[in-house]
């Protein structure tokens, strides 16, 4: 089955750190991009970060600069995003997606920041 | 960097089409978008993806009945013979250098 599944979300005090990840199944994980896209609950869709197939190539909306990280293993076909001095702005549901026209998407996983 | 502007809702009764709008920004209007439904509660699914000649290439088991075109700077998501399982929100979405995304506020739906 071709997919996307994220896990790694959870609740965090501000200030802390989570990492979340992405694995990708039934399609060639080094052919693509991978981009992380966040939503608030009721919100639209806001681009986070995203990586290159090999790496070389890496993206963040500015709020996250400098305090959160991408980064891929292909050989696990999987893609990360460290997240450090987390905000309560940075609550939402995190996806990963596929490619440039982002054509699969994850399931999603929830990251709550809050004391 | 590009900006997408949808509007932020629209309806239209079961059965009947409805034709959903991005623009693209000044600068930026030759750009390829993609189109993502987001039904409630659900994680946002690919659609398709709409090039400015109003070529696009769908999704594995997107519907017949969900089609794209494009006129200048707008890109278009036309969907027939609405069910209601089409409620949902439609967001475009455009890219740069293969890392950036932009996308659209979204166009919530509702079938009347």
């Amino acid at each position: 089955e071709v997919q996307l599944v994220e896990s790694g979300g959870g609740l965090v005090q501000p200030g802390r750190s989570l990492t979340l990840s992405c694995t990708g199944s039934g399609f060639r994980f080094d052919d693509y991009a991978i981009h992380w896209v966040r939503q608030v609950p009721g919100k639209g869709l806001e681009w986070v970060s995203g990586i290159s197939w090999n790496s070389r190539s890496i993206a963040y909306v500015d709020s996250v600069k400098g305090r959160f990280s991408i980064s891929r293993d292909n050989a696990k076909n999987s893609a990360y995003l460290q997240m450090n001095s987390l905000r309560p702005e940075d609550t939402a549901f995190y996806y990963c997606a596929k490619g440039d026209a982002s054509d699969l998407w994850g399931q999603g996983t929830l990251v709550t920041v809050s004391s | 960097q590009p900006v997408l502007t949808q509007s932020s809702s629209a309806s239209a009764s079961l059965g009947s089409s409805v034709k959903l709008t991005c623009t693209l920004s000044s600068g930026h209007t030759t750009y390829m978008i993609a189109w993502h439904q987001q039904q409630p509660g659900k994680a946002p699914r690919y659609l398709m993806r709409l090039e400015g000649g109003g070529i696009y290439k769908k999704g594995s088991g997107v519907p017949d009945r969900f089609s794209g075109s494009s006129s200048g700077a707008d890109r278009y998501l036309t969907i027939s013979n609405l069910q209601s399982e089409d409620e949902a929100a439609y967001f475009c979405e455009t890219w740069e250098d293969n890392t950036q995304k932009v996308f659209g506020g979204g166009t919530k739906l509702t079938v009347l």
